[in-house]
């Protein structure tokens, strides 16, 4: 099983400031690699996949990198809707999805 | 719009069964892969079974092989999950969500199940 490990598990940022979270899998999943928003009570919403394409009405302001066993989520300017958890999941071998990072508001 | 929509949850004692089910619409649903995602209390995701188009092929994680089978019906749009021999690692809330090319693209808005006494 492939596993995939978020970092960090929380990252405190101010609104308006830039937010990096980082992925990295056990063994590479070229680019077969998606990011999912999650809010409190709410079900995941797909924000990318293939590591760097933005699924349909997700800002600008987000965006992926990476292939193989290193992948970034950015958000550019942070806004209030952003706060929130966000999970990669390589679908590579299987699915399999990170631990998640909380990003909170500093 | 798309919407997913689970039901039948609830509590239900270790050992013991469980149908989910998922009606869908604002898709084509016969057209999708469509998959059971789970999310444990305060935990992360974990994918739990997919079924192709057509019902002719199922996949299932390794946690719940054997013990859970997967099942639509085209004619009804819907999905179902059949849960059997439930164990309280099973507690969880259960998402159906379509999958498109390996990620999940919509996601039902999610129903729980305990497994206790």
């Amino acid at each position: 099983e492939i596993v995939m490990t978020q970092s960090p598990a929380t990252l405190s940022v101010s609104p308006g400031e830039r937010a990096t979270l980082s992925c990295r899998a056990s063994q590479s999943v070229s680019s077969n690699l998606a990011w999912y928003q999650q809010k409190p009570g709410q079900a995941p919403r797909l924000l990318i996949y293939g590591a760097s394409t933005r699924a349909t009405g997700i800002p600008a302001r987000f965006s992926g990198s990476g292939s193989g066993t290193e992948f970034t989520l950015t958000i550019s300017s942070l806004q209030s809707e952003d706060f929130a958890v966000y999970y990669c999941q390589q679908y590579n071998d299987w699915y399999t999805f990170g631990q998640g990072t909380k990003l909170e508001i500093k | 719009e798309v919407q997913l929509a689970e039901s039948g949850g609830g509590l239900v004692q270790p050992g013991g069964s469980l149908r989910l089910s998922c009606a869908a619409s604002g898709f084509t649903f016969s057209g999708y892969f469509m998959s059971w995602v789970r999310q444990a209390p305060g935990k992360g995701l974990e994918w739990v079974a997919n079924i192709k188009q057509d019902g002719s092929d199922k996949y299932y994680g390794d946690s719940v092989k054997g013990r859970f089978t997967i099942s639509r019906d085209n004619a009804k749009n819907s999905l179902y999950l059949e849960m059997n021999s439930l164990r309280a690692e099973d507690t969880a809330v259960y998402y159906c969500a379509s999958l498109y090319s390996g990620y999940f693209l919509y996601w039902g808005q999610g129903i729980l199940v305990t497994v206790s006494s």
